[in-house]
């Protein structure tokens, strides 16, 4: 079965950077977008950006451009967000996604990063 | 960007209520619109994509509606495990963005 599995949790001190790991199995790595969202506590969910696994062609959203980045390793069927300059509001659950036709079918069971001085 | 604005924020219901959750896009998006039920520390998981669309394995007393501008989740008759915050989504463009959520109380 499809299978998405995170990284643990990551406690960082504001300016450090971090990266959230997620392996996939049960299909074919590089057949669907795999996207990362976050959530901080007691908010909503927000979209941070995709890359397609078979290319590595990334898009993010604007309000993390030029501190995130997406990349994967398809020989370990891993996705990787790498976040840097880290902020206490950058607190928050990140989950990997993947996408089957313009829906997030699977997720990851998200990695708590702590960002505190 | 798409705001999404979901109502209402959070909702009181007793058992066997039908429910209904309403999402507002801020353009037309035609029906590119899906939704999710979370529980208390877990993921997302997907209910209904393509607006009305039920997700293999998901019971039938969820539905969906809407097209355009305005979409509606609605829970037929709600059970003690329908407890759970709700999120819309819209996949028309990226970035892609969520409402804000709904949850649902007993």
């Amino acid at each position: 079965q499809v299978q998405l599995v995170q990284s643990g949790a990551e406690g960082k001190t504001p300016g450090a950077s971090v990266r959230v790991s997620c392996k996939v199995s049960g299909y074919t790595f590089t057949a669907h977008y795999l996207h990362w969202v976050r959530q901080a506590p007691g908010q909503g969910l927000e979209w941070m950006g995709r890359i397609n696994p078979n290319s590595g062609d990334t898009i993010y959203a604007q309000k993390f451009q030029g501190r995130v980045t997406l990349t994967r390793d398809t020989s370990v069927t891993t996705a990787y967000m790498d976040l840097s300059r880290l902020r206490a509001d950058d607190t928050a659950v990140y989950y990997c996604a993947r996408e089957w036709e313009l829906r997030f079918d699977s997720w990851g069971p998200g990695t708590l990063v702590t960002v505190s001085s | 960007d798409i705001q999404m604005t979901q109502s209402p924020s959070s909702l009181s219901a007793s058992v066997g209520d039908r429910v209904t959750i309403s999402c507002r896009a801020s353009q037309a998006i035609s029906s590119y619109v899906n939704w999710y039920q979370q529980k208390p520390g877990k993921a997302p998981k997907l209910l209904i994509f393509a607006a009305s669309s039920l997700q293999s394995g998901v019971p039938s007393r969820f539905s969906g509606s809407g097209s355009g501008t305005d979409f509606i989740l609605t829970i037929s008759s709600l059970q003690p495990e329908d407890l759970a915050t709700y999120h819309c989504q819209q996949s028309y463009a990226n970035p892609q963005t969520f409402g804000q959520g709904t949850k649902v109380e007993l």
